[in-house]
């Protein structure tokens, strides 16, 4: 039981360039969430996906887009890579569906530089 | 006002102390409350959770929760340098999405 996985665990990206990060979680749990963590800022919500075939911006979702690819999947995806979303990112997944204030669990993160 | 606010320290103490970690909130719906325990370069992971007011106790972790006051605790005691990583709290509402404060960095020194 490896709880939420994600890959790549470090990237660096140049100005303009796109990636996709992934995140997957084997604990059959509806609610899958992506944020970023920057200094001083805390977690800041991007998107989430309240159960499988749905997604909602959340605080900061400017730059990004998402894809639930399943119940298991969800990826973040930056189309054009700017300094600004230089941070690390957090995939994390709930077990109840939609914004239900139950327990996060986290993944170990990405820590992307784009310069 | 940040509707979630937290000292972040660094807060270095020695091995054995009493350890007081704060947040206070804007919002006085907020209902659910957190604290988060997160190792350098490792994601977050819960410690505790508490539903509307009062204290919860968890070994030697306790969360107390003032809602009139708009401020939660997290108490730790006889800390142990294993307990040395960034406390986040957490804060929300049914339906809302969690608001997490910056975090406190805490070192407990042998």
């Amino acid at each position: 039981n490896a709880g939420v996985t994600q890959t790549p665990k470090f990237q660096v990206l140049k100005t303009g360039q796109s990636m996709t990060l992934q995140c997957a979680q084997d604990m059959n749990h509806n609610s899958m969430y992506w944020y970023r963590q920057d200094p001083g800022m805390g977690l800041r919500l991007i998107y989430y996906s309240a159960s499988e075939g749905t997604t909602d911006k959340g605080e900061v979702p400017n730059g990004y887009n998402v894809s639930r690819l399943n119940k298991r999947e969800f990826s973040l995806r930056l189309e054009s890579a700017a300094p600004s979303q230089t941070s690390v990112y957090f995939c994390a997944s709930s077990e109840l569906r939609g914004l239900a204030s139950d327990e996060q669990y986290f993944g170990p993160g990405t820590r992307l530089t784009v310069t | 006002q940040k509707e979630v606010e937290q000292d972040p320290g660094p807060l270095s103490v020695p091995e054995g102390a009493i350890v007081s970690l704060n947040c206070t909130y804007s919002n006085s719906a907020f209902q659910y409350f957190m604290w988060y325990r997160q190792y350098s370069r490792k994601g977050p992971e819960l410690l505790m959770y508490t539903y509307s007011s009062g204290n919860k106790e968890d070994g030697r972790f306790t969360a107390q929760v003032d809602k009139s006051s708009k401020y939660i605790s997290l108490f730790i005691r006889d800390s142990q340098p294993s307990d040395s990583a960034t406390y986040l709290c957490a804060i929300g509402n049914y339906g809302q999405n969690f608001v997490f404060g910056p975090g406190t960095r805490l070192s407990v020194l042998p």
